[in-house]
């Protein structure tokens, strides 16, 4: 079956460094994408990684390695408004979305 | 990009009843998604609705409690069906991926009582 992996909760503090990680089993690949979701809005769009290597947006990074599954998304310099949900979802080879649970980020002062 | 309007945002029902819920997108896309996201949850495909076509429903979920209209590239409507307390979630539609991301709609929070 298909399968992705994020841990449900972290905690960090304001101005600190945190890292998401996801790993996934997909029956093909075609593209992992990061989204970020406050209570009771829908997911936005944070990162997209097709290729192995990092892509950098601002505060926010995004890795991908194809050989090992895995992915991680690196939120830097902290804001309280970071907190929310954070959704890892993979493109299968039918071209639809799988999505993992989703990691809550608590930020604290 | 695209933008998705959706509406209602929010409703509370009585159990038994129905609910239809609409999206409009700014642009011709072929497939619009329906997902559900229940408290504390991720997005649960229910159906793939093309437009010309029968909507294509996920395992788990049904024409005769789900159905979906496409009438046309740029609308759909979801309506959920003979409503249960179990039905209370966000019921989002969803555009994409294209190249590189989905687009949403705000969303619908419904709550049945």
């Amino acid at each position: 079956g298909q399968n992705i992996d994020q841990p449900t909760e972290m905690t960090a503090t304001e101005g600190a460094i945190v890292q998401i990680n996801c790993t996934y089993q997909t029956s093909g690949f075609n593209g992992l994408f990061w989204y970020q979701q406050h209570a009771g809005e829908a997911p936005t769009f944070l990162s997209y990684n097709v290729l192995d290597g990092l892509e950098e947006k601002g505060r926010f990074s995004s890795f991908l390695s194809r050989s090992k599954g895995y992915s991680y998304l690196l939120l830097k310099e902290l804001q309280m408004k970071d907190s929310a949900s954070y959704l890892c979802a993979v493109r299968d080879s039918n071209y639809q979305l799988i999505w993992g649970a989703g990691t809550k980020l608590i930020i604290k002062p | 990009s695209a933008v998705i309007s959706q509406k209602p945002s929010r409703d509370i029902c009585q159990r038994g009843t129905s609910l239809t819920i609409q999206c409009q997108v700014d642009s011709q896309v072929t497939m619009m998604f329906w997902y559900r996201q229940q408290p504390g949850q991720s997005l649960t495909l229910i159906a793939t609705a093309n437009q010309g076509s029968e909507a294509t429903y996920e395992s788990g979920f049904v024409i005769d409690k789900f159905p979906i209209s496409r009438p046309n590239l740029t609308f759909s409507t979801l309506t959920v069906s003979n409503m249960s307390p179990e039905d209370s979630s966000i019921y989002l539609c969803s555009v994409g991926p294209g190249d590189t991301e989905a687009f949403f709609g705000q969303g619908t929070r419904l709550t049945v009582v």
